[in-house]
């Protein structure tokens, strides 16, 4: 059972344009967010991450929008530039001795020179 | 500061041949550790995890186990490997402390079973 489903699976975006990608949880335990980058034949790296008390979270041109009643949450990208061309998983944890993280499928992001 | 390493970076191992990949962390104590496969253009598998020296849990039953014989050191074995086996294979720590939920990545091990 996937609980964490994530959209789109590519995405092919100008420069300067906004990406956008989107992510819905089923599990209401779930109370940290992440979202992390990976490039080419490297390990995913933390992002930008949100806990449910807060509707948005921005860091430099990364906003996570969380939509708590909806069980969704998004990656916006703003002015997207080539090197944000990547991977990137979101990702869901809830309570726990070993809190493990629950990744959705990925989007490939493109950013278009 | 933290450090996480893993190795090789790259591996191509006959099928039925064993395996031993290694991660080590530097710079915490008591770390909270995981393994995760991601197979080609894929998410992120969970595959062991560990609170503590020789406690292992296992998410997915398969041909692959985990061992921690030392506080900061996580080992995933095989006996005999499959093709299915094939993947990027990612070490990842994070601090037991409360409230520390971030969890980092090692640079991972490209295996290639042929």
């Amino acid at each position: 059972q996937q609980q964490v489903k994530q959209s789109p699976q590519s995405l092919i975006v100008q420069k300067g344009g906004i990406s956008i990608i989107n992510c819905a949880y089923e599990n209401t335990a779930f109370d940290y967010f992440p979202w992390y980058q990976q490039f080419p034949g490297k390990g995913p790296a933390l992002l930008i991450a949100i806990r449910p008390d807060v509707s948005e979270k921005k860091e430099g041109r990364f906003t996570i929008s969380f939509n708590k009643s909806a069980k969704q949450f998004s990656l916006h990208i703003m002015d997207s530039q080539p090197g944000d061309s990547a991977t990137y998983f979101c990702a869901a944890s809830k309570p726990g001795s070993a809190r493990q993280l629950t990744f959705g499928s990925g989007t490939q992001l493109t950013v278009l020179p | 500061s933290q450090t996480i390493h893993q190795w090789p970076a790259t591996l191509v191992q006959p099928v039925g041949s064993p395996l031993s990949l290694e991660c080590t962390v530097e710079g915490t104590s008591n770390p909270n550790l995981y393994w995760y496969r991601q197979a080609a253009g894929r998410g992120l598998q969970l595959l062991f995890y560990s609170v503590g020296i020789g406690q292992i849990s296992s998410e997915v039953p398969q041909n692959l186990s985990a061992s921690r014989p030392q506080d900061r050191q996580f080992i995933l074995s095989s006996k005999k490997l499959l093709l299915s086996d094939s993947g990027f294979y990612l070490c990842a720590w994070r601090d037991r402390g409360r409230g520390n939920e971030k969890l980092f990545f090692g640079s991972g091990t490209q295996l290639s079973v042929l």
